[in-house]
């Protein structure tokens, strides 16, 4: 059985740092791309950023470039997103997914991340 | 990579259909077969429902379905059922492995 679980979020001032981490169980992890997907309050979901299977290619949304990282160890089957100079904006449930091709075809349940002073 | 037009609801009575449209550009929807769509219950993780417009993963009804028109996508659920009521999300690749979401449609069963 395909398992995501995130770790790693809660509360942070503006301008600090967090880093996410999700550990994968069920599937032979350094085959497939992940992805990291966030949904603000009340809001609807925002692609953030994927990373290929191999680590070598990572892709991110405009709006956390230069602030987001994505990485992956695929010896302990984990990706991860370290988050700097976060926003009120940043606020959100950020999920782990798997993306096999164009799909996102597993979904961890998430990690509340919430910037405010 | 701004977001794809969805209707903020819809809503039918069961064993109606109902139709979600997802509208894009040329460099999304229009311009790659890669339009999937996710249902979301509340205080849940989305999954998986319609890939590359049309196809459905294995276990998911075939009251759903889903097309595509040029910059449009749709989703069609058919023959509503209670369980069916949840907001639902169309997604595109919009090339350079960049992927963009809709603004989501809640689904209402009457």
């Amino acid at each position: 059985e395909v398992q995501l679980v995130e770790s790693g979020g809660g509360l942070v001032q503006p301008g600090g740092s967090l880093r996410l981490s999700c550990a994968a169980s069920g599937f032979i992890f350094s085959a497939y791309w992940m992805t990291w997907v966030r949904q603000a309050p009340g809001k609807g979901l925002e692609w953030v950023a994927n990373i290929k299977h191999d680590g070598l290619e990572e892709y991110y949304v405009d709006s956390v470039k230069g602030r987001f990282t994505i990485s992956r160890d695929n010896a302990k089957n984990s990706v991860y997103l370290q988050m700097s100079s976060l926003r009120a904006e940043d606020t959100a449930v950020y999920f782990c997914v798997r993306h096999l091709n164009t799909i996102f075809d597993y979904w961890g349940q998430g990690a509340l991340v919430t910037v405010s002073s | 990579q701004s977001a794809l037009t969805q209707p903020p609801s819809a809503s039918g009575s069961p064993g109606q259909s109902v139709t979600i449209s997802c509208t894009g550009t040329s460099s999304d929807v229009g311009g790659y077969n890669y339009v999937s769509w996710y249902q979301q219950h509340p205080g849940k993780a989305p999954k998986l429902m319609i890939y590359e417009v049309t196809k459905r993963p294995s276990g998911v009804p075939d009251r759903f379905s889903g097309s595509k028109s040029g910059n449009t996508a749709s989703l069609t659920v058919s023959g509503l059922q209670a369980e069916d009521e949840a907001d639902y999300y169309c997604c595109s690749f919009g090339g350079n492995n960049n992927y963009v979401f809709g603004t989501g449609t809640q689904v209402t069963v009457l």
